[in-house]
């Protein structure tokens, strides 16, 4: 199967400070990739899908300055939560489709704590 | 618009004890519908894809049928390892940009 990995799996940051989220396609090559966050006992809420050589399209209601998303490569995708608060406190989730394929694959999710 | 629903919220079963969980959408042309298993703290777990109804996929103690409106998923004789939220989405035929919608889940809690 697909294997899609997430570095760092956890991390603690003060108010203010910025923290990268990256999400590599270990075993295939992914022109697209989604960034999901999940509160607590809720479903997944899809923030953006990220594309390769091009600029993210965001959800409504996602602050596109505040989560920026870069895709590098065809393997590499990163979220990049700038001047990190409390309230961005959550687990972030990626995921990305073979492609030429629907089903998507996801990464183990990296818990992000701001104190 | 595009909805996926799912029931029950929770379900505790004894180990043994078999039933199902319902997955019930509506979306402009199915393209695909998917299960995922999730674990506390960890990322979805692809379980199954299923294109058209009549369908069926088995896995293990799992089995997910889809019909025009729903799909259900089955657990056969579950044991406490099956214990985990199960999470079923939908990509709509009319989406370009693959984007999957999601039911709110359902936790399974399977007791020795």
């Amino acid at each position: 199967g697909a294997v899609v990995s997430q570095h760092p799996s956890r991390v603690i940051c003060k108010s203010g400070t910025s923290v990268k989220i990256e999400c590599r396609s270990l075993d295939f090559q992914a022109t697209t990739m989604f960034w999901y966050r999940q509160f607590p006992k809720k479903s997944l809420m899809l923030m953006a899908t990220s594309n390769e050589g091009s600029k993210a399209t965001y959800e409504q209601g996602v602050e596109k300055d505040k989560f920026l998303i870069n895709h590098a490569s065809l393997t590499l995708s990163t979220l990049t939560v700038t001047s990190a608060h409390p309230e961005d406190s959550s687990f972030y989730i990626c995921s990305a489709p073979l492609t030429g394929a629907d089903t998507q694959y996801f990464g183990p999710g990296t818990r992000l704590t701001v104190l | 618009e595009d909805q996926v629903t799912q029931s029950p919220e929770a379900l505790r079963l004894q180990e043994g004890e078999s039933s199902s969980l319902n997955c019930s959408y509506t979306v402009s042309g199915l393209r695909g519908l998917f299960w995922y298993r999730q674990d506390p703290g960890k990322g979805p777990e692809f379980l199954f894809t299923l294109y058209s109804a009549g369908e069926e996929k088995e896995k293990e103690r799992l089995k997910a049928t889809l019909t025009k409106k729903e799909s259900f998923l089955h657990i056969t004789a579950p044991k406490p390892e099956d214990s985990a939220t199960y999470l079923c989405a939908v990509l709509s035929g009319s989406s370009n940009t693959g984007k999957l919608i999601f039911g709110q889940g359902t936790t399974l809690q399977v007791k020795p």
